[in-house]
């Protein structure tokens, strides 16, 4: 199974700040045939399902803002926000999509200073 | 709108078994794989398996085989997952996730699977 981990586990900050973090996979995520990364990114707040953030490595679904950006390839991915919003104060997961079992990160929680 | 509802909370005793369900509406039911994710109480998402609405393939994550079984009913587009031989390492959230393109784009609201005797 490919085994991703998130780091920080936690990140405290304030509101404006400009947050990254990663998630680092045990095998390459990237097709080679397509030329894809095969790794999404998730935010979930407490109560709710995951919503999808970030496919393909680096393409935002229809609708996130853009101060949400995903960059990396192979086994090392970034997920950045430019300035955090009150709003989005959450947890968020990697995830493999390129071979089965698909496997998630443990998760970064984002906290307010 | 594409929407996925879930069936309510589950309260269910040892050993028992229970199936929840995940109808899915706003876009062509047989046109996209359903997934199945569990979440343990304040833990990391789990992926179950996946199911292809169109011919009913599976593909399991084998820590679930035997313990999940997936099925949908296309007249009514909703997928299923029955879980068997209930323990109190069930007891969680259980999501449905459309495939989309790429990744799991739109979720059910998740139902809870409580075991206790």
């Amino acid at each position: 199974d490919i085994v991703m981990t998130q780091s920080p586990s936690s990140l405290s900050v304030s509101a404006g700040e400009k947050v990254t973090m990663s998630c680092k996979s045990s095998q390459s995520l990237l097709n080679s045939g397509n030329q894809k990364n095969y790794l999404a990114w998730y935010q979930q707040k407490p109560g709710q399902p995951p919503k999808l953030l970030i496919y393909g490595a680096s393409t935002r679904e229809s609708g996130v803002p853009d101060r949400f950006t995903g960059s990396g390839s192979g086994t090392d991915f970034t997920l950045t926000i430019s300035s955090v919003q009150a709003e989005d104060l959450a947890v968020y997961y990697c995830q493999n999509d390129h071979s089965y079992p698909l496997t998630f990160g443990a998760g970064t929680k984002l906290e307010l200073k | 709108e594409v929407q996925l509802q879930q069936s309510g909370p589950e309260l269910v005793k040892p050993g028992a078994s229970v199936k929840i369900s995940c109808k899915a509406s706003g876009y062509s039911f047989t046109g996209y794989f359903m997934n199945w994710v569990k979440q343990s109480h304040g833990k990391s998402l789990e992926w179950i398996g996946r199911i292809n609405p169109y011919n009913g393939d599976t593909f399991y994550n084998q820590k679930f085989k035997g313990k999940a079984t997936l099925t949908v009913d296309k007249s009514s587009s909703t997928a299923h997952m029955e879980l068997l031989s209930l323990t109190s390492e069930d007891s969680a959230v259980y999501y449905c996730g459309r495939n989309g393109l790429y990744a799991m784009d739109y979720w059910g609201q998740g139902t809870s699977v409580t075991v206790s005797s």
